[in-house]
Protein backbone atom coordinates (compact mmCIF):
# COMPACT_ATOMS: atom_id res chain seq x y z
CA UNK A 1 0.00 0.00 0.00
CA UNK A 2 1.62 3.36 -1.21
CA UNK A 3 -0.60 5.39 1.09
CA UNK A 4 -2.00 7.32 -1.95
CA UNK A 5 -5.61 6.65 -2.25
CA UNK A 6 -7.80 7.19 -5.14
CA UNK A 7 -11.68 7.23 -5.79
CA UNK A 8 -13.38 5.29 -7.61
CA UNK A 9 -11.58 2.48 -8.48
CA UNK A 10 -14.33 1.88 -11.44
CA UNK A 11 -16.11 4.35 -13.97
CA UNK A 12 -18.37 3.71 -16.54
CA UNK A 13 -20.02 6.68 -18.48
CA UNK A 14 -21.00 7.14 -21.55
CA UNK A 15 -19.81 10.15 -24.49
CA UNK A 16 -20.39 13.76 -23.90
CA UNK A 17 -20.62 13.05 -19.93
CA UNK A 18 -18.52 14.33 -17.54
CA UNK A 19 -16.75 12.97 -14.54
CA UNK A 20 -14.42 13.63 -11.51
CA UNK A 21 -11.44 11.33 -10.58
CA UNK A 22 -10.41 11.95 -6.98
CA UNK A 23 -7.24 11.92 -5.41
CA UNK A 24 -5.62 11.49 -1.86
CA UNK A 25 -1.87 11.92 -1.28
CA UNK A 26 0.55 10.36 1.18
CA UNK A 27 0.25 12.04 4.61
CA UNK A 28 3.02 14.79 4.25
CA UNK A 29 3.27 14.83 0.73
CA UNK A 30 2.66 18.27 -1.46
CA UNK A 31 3.07 17.52 -4.53
CA UNK A 32 0.75 15.81 -6.75
CA UNK A 33 0.85 13.98 -10.25
CA UNK A 34 -1.73 13.03 -12.48
CA UNK A 35 -1.17 10.23 -15.55
CA UNK A 36 -3.03 8.32 -17.89
CA UNK A 37 -2.25 4.88 -18.73
CA UNK A 38 -3.79 3.57 -22.25
CA UNK A 39 -2.85 0.95 -24.49
CA UNK A 40 -1.88 2.97 -27.31
CA UNK A 41 -0.29 5.93 -25.47
CA UNK A 42 1.37 4.11 -22.74
CA UNK A 43 2.00 6.06 -19.40
CA UNK A 44 1.40 9.47 -19.61
CA UNK A 45 1.58 12.92 -17.89
CA UNK A 46 -1.27 15.03 -17.71
CA UNK A 47 -0.74 17.65 -15.01
CA UNK A 48 1.12 18.35 -11.58
CA UNK A 49 0.54 20.13 -8.75
CA UNK A 50 1.95 21.90 -5.56
CA UNK A 51 0.55 23.16 -2.51
CA UNK A 52 -2.92 24.36 -4.53
CA UNK A 53 -0.46 25.45 -7.08
CA UNK A 54 -0.27 24.38 -10.90
CA UNK A 55 3.32 23.24 -11.42
CA UNK A 56 3.62 21.61 -14.74
CA UNK A 57 1.44 20.61 -17.63
CA UNK A 58 1.70 17.60 -19.79
CA UNK A 59 -0.47 16.05 -22.40
CA UNK A 60 -3.29 17.43 -21.19
CA UNK A 61 -6.68 17.71 -23.18
CA UNK A 62 -8.42 21.13 -22.93
CA UNK A 63 -11.59 18.96 -22.21
CA UNK A 64 -9.67 17.96 -18.66
CA UNK A 65 -8.89 20.09 -15.77
CA UNK A 66 -7.95 19.81 -12.40
CA UNK A 67 -7.03 21.19 -9.40
CA UNK A 68 -5.48 20.43 -5.69
CA UNK A 69 -7.45 21.80 -2.63
CA UNK A 70 -6.08 23.15 0.49
CA UNK A 71 -6.04 19.52 2.47
CA UNK A 72 -3.49 18.97 -0.84
CA UNK A 73 -6.68 16.55 -2.27
CA UNK A 74 -6.15 17.27 -5.89
CA UNK A 75 -9.37 15.99 -8.64
CA UNK A 76 -9.42 15.60 -12.44
CA UNK A 77 -12.31 16.81 -14.44
CA UNK A 78 -13.00 15.10 -17.72
CA UNK A 79 -15.60 16.52 -19.57
CA UNK A 80 -16.89 16.08 -22.83
CA UNK A 81 -15.93 12.61 -22.83
CA UNK A 82 -15.08 10.47 -25.79
CA UNK A 83 -14.35 6.92 -26.31
CA UNK A 84 -11.17 7.65 -26.68
CA UNK A 85 -10.64 8.58 -23.23
CA UNK A 86 -11.25 5.37 -21.80
CA UNK A 87 -8.25 4.14 -19.71
CA UNK A 88 -6.33 4.08 -16.78
CA UNK A 89 -5.91 7.29 -14.76
CA UNK A 90 -3.52 7.47 -11.94
CA UNK A 91 -2.89 10.12 -9.58
CA UNK A 92 0.76 9.93 -7.65
CA UNK A 93 2.57 12.15 -5.35
CA UNK A 94 5.67 13.15 -3.60
CA UNK A 95 7.35 15.13 -1.07
CA UNK A 96 8.36 18.14 -3.42
CA UNK A 97 8.89 18.17 -7.37
CA UNK A 98 11.89 20.84 -7.41
CA UNK A 99 14.43 17.78 -6.56
CA UNK A 100 15.21 14.59 -9.75
CA UNK A 101 15.71 12.52 -6.96
CA UNK A 102 12.36 12.65 -5.60
CA UNK A 103 10.02 9.47 -5.48
CA UNK A 104 6.68 9.57 -6.76
CA UNK A 105 4.46 7.15 -4.90
CA UNK A 106 1.29 6.04 -7.03
CA UNK A 107 -2.50 5.17 -5.89
CA UNK A 108 -4.33 2.16 -7.54
CA UNK A 109 -5.70 4.00 -10.09
CA UNK A 110 -9.49 4.82 -11.50
CA UNK A 111 -10.46 2.37 -14.69
CA UNK A 112 -12.52 4.87 -16.38
CA UNK A 113 -14.76 3.23 -19.30
CA UNK A 114 -16.70 5.01 -22.19
CA UNK A 115 -19.56 3.58 -23.64
CA UNK B 1 13.20 15.73 -25.45
CA UNK B 2 14.25 12.80 -22.33
CA UNK B 3 12.45 9.55 -23.48
CA UNK B 4 13.27 5.92 -22.32
CA UNK B 5 13.42 2.75 -24.36
CA UNK B 6 12.74 -0.21 -23.35
CA UNK B 7 13.23 -3.88 -24.66
CA UNK B 8 9.95 -5.27 -26.24
CA UNK B 9 8.09 -7.96 -24.36
CA UNK B 10 6.55 -10.11 -23.55
CA UNK B 11 9.39 -12.15 -21.85
CA UNK B 12 8.61 -15.37 -20.88
CA UNK B 13 11.44 -17.12 -18.75
CA UNK B 14 11.25 -20.47 -16.71
CA UNK B 15 11.44 -20.13 -12.33
CA UNK B 16 14.51 -19.44 -11.23
CA UNK B 17 16.21 -18.12 -14.65
CA UNK B 18 17.82 -15.47 -14.90
CA UNK B 19 16.13 -11.91 -15.46
CA UNK B 20 17.72 -8.89 -17.53
CA UNK B 21 15.18 -6.30 -18.90
CA UNK B 22 17.05 -3.56 -20.88
CA UNK B 23 16.33 0.10 -20.44
CA UNK B 24 18.24 3.30 -22.39
CA UNK B 25 17.35 6.49 -21.71
CA UNK B 26 18.03 9.82 -23.13
CA UNK B 27 18.23 13.01 -21.22
CA UNK B 28 20.20 16.17 -21.02
CA UNK B 29 21.96 16.60 -17.63
CA UNK B 30 21.59 14.10 -14.54
CA UNK B 31 18.18 12.27 -14.30
CA UNK B 32 17.68 9.99 -11.43
CA UNK B 33 16.53 6.75 -13.06
CA UNK B 34 13.68 4.27 -11.81
CA UNK B 35 12.04 1.26 -12.18
CA UNK B 36 8.24 0.90 -11.38
CA UNK B 37 6.36 -2.43 -11.69
CA UNK B 38 2.49 -3.14 -12.29
CA UNK B 39 0.93 -6.38 -11.13
CA UNK B 40 -2.34 -7.53 -12.93
CA UNK B 41 -5.03 -5.12 -11.96
CA UNK B 42 -2.82 -3.11 -9.60
CA UNK B 43 -1.15 0.74 -9.80
CA UNK B 44 2.65 0.85 -10.02
CA UNK B 45 4.89 0.09 -7.40
CA UNK B 46 8.24 1.63 -7.03
CA UNK B 47 10.74 -1.48 -7.39
CA UNK B 48 14.17 0.55 -7.38
CA UNK B 49 16.00 3.92 -7.77
CA UNK B 50 19.38 5.29 -8.42
CA UNK B 51 19.30 9.03 -8.50
CA UNK B 52 23.41 9.55 -9.87
CA UNK B 53 26.42 7.83 -12.52
CA UNK B 54 27.47 4.07 -10.94
CA UNK B 55 24.70 4.01 -8.30
CA UNK B 56 23.26 0.55 -7.85
CA UNK B 57 19.64 0.43 -6.76
CA UNK B 58 18.20 -2.89 -5.30
CA UNK B 59 15.12 -4.54 -3.73
CA UNK B 60 13.67 -8.06 -3.65
CA UNK B 61 16.75 -9.87 -5.47
CA UNK B 62 16.21 -6.68 -8.36
CA UNK B 63 18.90 -5.15 -8.88
CA UNK B 64 19.97 -2.04 -11.48
CA UNK B 65 22.91 0.17 -12.24
CA UNK B 66 22.88 3.75 -13.47
CA UNK B 67 25.59 3.97 -16.78
CA UNK B 68 26.00 7.28 -18.01
CA UNK B 69 28.63 6.19 -20.46
CA UNK B 70 26.18 3.99 -22.06
CA UNK B 71 22.77 5.92 -20.89
CA UNK B 72 21.38 2.50 -19.60
CA UNK B 73 19.32 1.05 -16.12
CA UNK B 74 19.15 -2.23 -17.08
CA UNK B 75 17.10 -4.43 -14.31
CA UNK B 76 18.55 -7.65 -13.31
CA UNK B 77 17.50 -10.52 -11.10
CA UNK B 78 19.50 -13.62 -10.73
CA UNK B 79 16.24 -16.12 -10.13
CA UNK B 80 12.90 -15.19 -10.76
CA UNK B 81 10.14 -16.72 -9.50
CA UNK B 82 6.17 -17.25 -10.73
CA UNK B 83 5.13 -14.02 -8.27
CA UNK B 84 7.91 -11.97 -10.16
CA UNK B 85 5.33 -12.05 -13.20
CA UNK B 86 4.06 -8.19 -14.41
CA UNK B 87 4.93 -5.51 -16.25
CA UNK B 88 7.80 -3.34 -15.60
CA UNK B 89 8.33 0.12 -16.35
CA UNK B 90 11.67 2.10 -16.68
CA UNK B 91 11.65 6.20 -16.19
CA UNK B 92 13.96 8.98 -15.34
CA UNK B 93 13.24 12.33 -13.74
CA UNK B 94 14.65 15.58 -14.55
CA UNK B 95 13.96 18.73 -13.41
CA UNK B 96 13.85 21.92 -15.52
CA UNK B 97 11.40 24.47 -16.24
CA UNK B 98 7.84 23.07 -16.46
CA UNK B 99 9.20 19.59 -15.85
CA UNK B 100 8.65 17.81 -12.59
CA UNK B 101 7.25 14.61 -13.64
CA UNK B 102 8.10 10.86 -14.78
CA UNK B 103 9.05 9.86 -18.19
CA UNK B 104 8.24 6.20 -18.90
CA UNK B 105 9.86 3.38 -21.39
CA UNK B 106 6.44 1.53 -22.79
CA UNK B 107 7.18 -1.32 -20.39
CA UNK B 108 7.97 -4.93 -20.29
CA UNK B 109 5.64 -7.53 -19.71
CA UNK B 110 7.68 -10.39 -18.04
CA UNK B 111 5.51 -13.96 -17.20
CA UNK B 112 7.32 -17.04 -15.34
CA UNK B 113 6.29 -20.21 -16.05
CA UNK B 114 6.82 -23.02 -13.21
Amino acid sequence: DSGVTQTPKHLITATGQRVTLRCSPRSGDLSVYWYQQSLDQGLQFLIQYYNGEERAKGNILERFSAQQFPDLHSELNLSSLELGDSALYFCASSVVSELSTDTQYFGPGTRLTVL
Amino acid sequence: GDSVTQMEGPVTLSEEAFLTINCTYTATGYPSLFWYVQYPGEGLQLLLKATKADDKGSNKGFEATYRKETTSFHLEKGSVQVSDSAVYFCALKRVGTGRRALTFGSGTRLQVQP
